[in-house]
């Protein structure tokens, strides 16, 4: 079964600066990738997904990823991050080589923002 | 639109004692998942349900059971409490078992163990 490492657990960082935080899933297939943050006292939401097409995905508040599949990566990025995105952020691998279409998730990376 | 709810949102129990969560999935939703998010870690999976029938299962032992009404809610429950089952218990709900990476999470209930 896939595994996922998310390398940074705790990132803290001041307004304006910019972010990437690392995921990498355990080995190559045909995969769908995604990210889901989770703002304090909130739930679980999706931030951005990857099916297949353009490597490089948008999603929502300004966020972008790459999939790069030599490097069994999905990198999560913003270019200058806000106070607002103080929260904790997941990167998920649904491996749909078994069929199971059940997501495996990291273990998280805390991102502070300093005002 | 009604989205994913939980409950309890927190609860202790004691060792060897049993436990029932509850789930309500978002409207026009029909599959649930469960998920034990333990402190520091990510969500891990602990089983599906669609169609009133477990759909699939995580490595999670015997004393975690589920079931799933008719309108699609779903219980979550667990036998023989032991310390290491305190954690965030997540409830996700999707349409069908074959979109599962697009979830839609509760926002939990708190299970402590003493």
């Amino acid at each position: 079964a896939q595994s996922v490492s998310q390398h940074n657990h705790h990132v803290i960082l001041s307004e304006a600066a910019s972010l990437e935080l690392g995921c990498n899933y355990s080995y190559g297939g045909t995969v769908n990738l995604f990210w889901y943050v989770q703002y304090p006292g909130q739930h679980l939401q999706l931030l951005l997904k990857y099916f297949s097409g353009d490597p490089l995905v948008k999603g929502i508040k300004g966020f972008e990823a790459e999939f790069i599949k030599s490097k069994f990566s999905f990198n999560l990025r913003k270019p200058s991050v806000q106070w607002s995105d103080t929260a904790e952020y997941f990167c998920a691998v649904r491996d749909l080589s078994g069929g199971s279409y059940i997501p495996t998730f990291g273990r998280g990376t805390s991102l502070i923002v300093h005002p | 639109d009604a989205g994913v709810t939980q409950s309890p949102t927190h609860l202790i129990k004691t060792r060897g004692q049993q436990v029932t969560l509850r789930c309500s999935p978002k409207s026009g939703h029909d599959t649930v998942s469960w998920y034990q998010q333990a402190l520091g870690q990510g969500p891990q999976f602990i089983f599906q349900y669609y169609e009133e029938e477990e759909r699939q299962r995580g490595n999670f032992p015997d004393r975690f059971s589920g079931h799933q009404f008719p309108n699609y809610s779903s219980e979550l429950n667990v036998n023989a409490l032991w310390l290491g089952d305190s954690a965030l218990y997540l409830c996700a709900s999707s349409l069908g078992t074959g979109n599962t990476g697009e979830l839609f999470f509760g926002e939990g209930s708190r299970l402590t163990v003493l």
